[in-house]
């Protein structure tokens, strides 16, 4: 089993839709959940982090974890064509020495 | 907001040239990584770096590559003699003290190899 699964997309919605992102997981070690957002040939840039499980939300996003299934969630309101990007579902340990684990990530392309 | 910068940008080599690839953290963090990107595959740890000295490296950091920190700012990887499949993009890390491993990246070096 893959440590980090997402669906590859591309996921194609309209401008000003709600877009759900969805990663499991199979290390239940996984203390740190994070969102990274990558650009076409960038470095992937941080979106937010949770913690524990439950909601945590920044402006137009919203992540969400639920430890107990190994499912975690990005959403996104009023989603803008900026917005398009690969999204990463990055769980990582609380230590500087642990690596993170990256997925493929998905590929969301919002149209004006 | 700090950041971590990292060049060149792009870099083309023949196969077999040494490559140095420098980074240079957020000036304040104590942990420093390297990672790769092979077009179109997902991003893959190569090695972290603690109090001078590497803590964890993956399979992929044979003894080809190298990492060095020769002063307080600079972090560097070098690539003895590239091969084709060396060509990706390189994304240096740092993270600022132990506890969330949540790093902040730079915008990569792209190493391509002919």
């Amino acid at each position: 089993q893959k440590e980090v699964e997402q669906d590859p997309g591309p996921l194609s919605v309209p401008e000003g839709a709600i877009v759900s992102l969805n990663c499991t997981y199979s290390n239940s070690a996984f203390q740190y959940f994070m969102w990274y957002r990558q650009y076409s040939r960038k470095g992937p840039e941080l979106l937010m982090y949770t913690y524990s499980s439950g909601n945590k939300e920044d402006g137009r996003f919203t992540a969400q974890v639920d430890k107990s299934s190994k499912y975690i969630s990005l959403f996104i309101r009023d989603s803008q064509p900026s917005d398009s990007a690969t999204y990463l579902c990055v769980p990582g340990g609380n230590s500087g020495y642990s690596t993170l684990t990256f997925g493929k990530g998905t590929m969301l392309l919002v149209s004006p | 907001e700090p950041e971590v910068t990292q060049t060149p940008s792009h870099q083309v080599t023949q196969m077999g040239q040494e490559v140095i690839l420098r980074c240079v953290p957020i000036s304040n963090h104590l942990y420093f990584y390297w990672y790769r990107q092979i077009l179109g595959q997902k991003v893959e740890f190569l090695v972290s770096f603690y109090n001078n000295e590497i803590s964890e490296k993956s399979e992929i950091f044979d003894d080809q590559f190298s990492v060095e920190r020769p002063d307080g700012s600079n972090f560097t990887l070098k690539i003895r003699s590239t091969k084709l499949e060396d060509s990706a993009m390189y994304f240096c890390a740092s993270l600022r003290s132990s506890g969330a491993n949540v790093l902040t990246f730079g915008a990569g070096s792209r190493l391509t190899v002919l």
